[in-house]
């Protein structure tokens, strides 16, 4: 089944220690995007790809980073990881941008934990 | 900003009662998607409505658009313990970014 794949499913780090997570799709769809989910709290978009286009949100802090280095693969980089930087993080993809018509598809998520 | 307003935020019903679910903006999407969401997963789509005044069915979930494209109804009957869940509605702008509601979370008891 196509689908999105996010690894690891539970990350844990240190405080400012740097940490990457890692999102696949065999779904070949164009846009990929990244969200941070706190505890009940809706996900909040940090920035999303179409292609190799980079769109960051305006409020996603430089801290975060992403890397795209083809269609199937999309990087989270945290630099130095606050105790504030705990969260779900869900990796989502679309066939493109602008019509109505795209919807989202959603991986299980990445939990990390900060210690 | 896009703003949607989701309500309740939570919701315990007792099995084989029926509710619904709103979702309301000012603001104009060109469609809003449903999702459902477990502890410790990411959201599952249910449905996607794009036209106003729009009536989707799933089984027991009847989804509507309003004529507006401002708000939009979830509304379950009979509800199951397998309901259980955090509910998501999510408007799309012009551009294909999903506004999130806040989410309400259901919890059905046998």
């Amino acid at each position: 089944d196509a689908m999105v794949i996010q690894n690891p499913r539970y990350q844990v780090t240190q405080f400012g220690k740097p940490v990457t997570l890692s999102c696949s799709q065999t779904l070949n769809h164009n846009v990929m995007y990244w969200y941070q989910q706190k505890s009940s709290q809706a996900p909040k978009l940090l920035f999303h790809y179409y292609d190799k286009d980079f769109n960051n949100e305006a409020d996603t802090p430089d801290n975060f980073q992403s890397r795209r280095p083809n269609t199937s693969f999309c990087f989270l980089d945290i630099r130095s990881p606050g105790l504030g930087d705990a969260a779900m993080y869900l990796c989502a993809t679309s066939r493109g941008l602008g019509s109505r018509y795209n919807e989202q598809f959603f991986g299980p998520g990445t939990r990390l934990t900060v210690l | 900003t896009q703003l949607l307003e989701q309500s309740p935020q939570f919701l315990s019903i007792q099995e084989g009662e029926n509710l619904t679910v709103y979702c309301n903006s000012s603001s104009v999407f060109s469609s809003l998607q449903w999702y459902r969401q477990e502890p410790g997963e990411g959201p599952v789509l249910l449905v996607t409505v794009v036209t106003g005044g729009e009536v989707k069915k799933l089984k027991r979930l009847t989804f509507q658009f309003g004529d507006a494209r401002k708000d939009s109804s979830l509304h379950i009957t009979a509800a199951q313990p397998g309901d259980t869940g955090l509910y998501l509605c999510a408007g799309k702008n012009a551009g294909n970014m999903l506004t999130f509601g806040g989410g309400t979370r259901l919890m059905v008891k046998p």
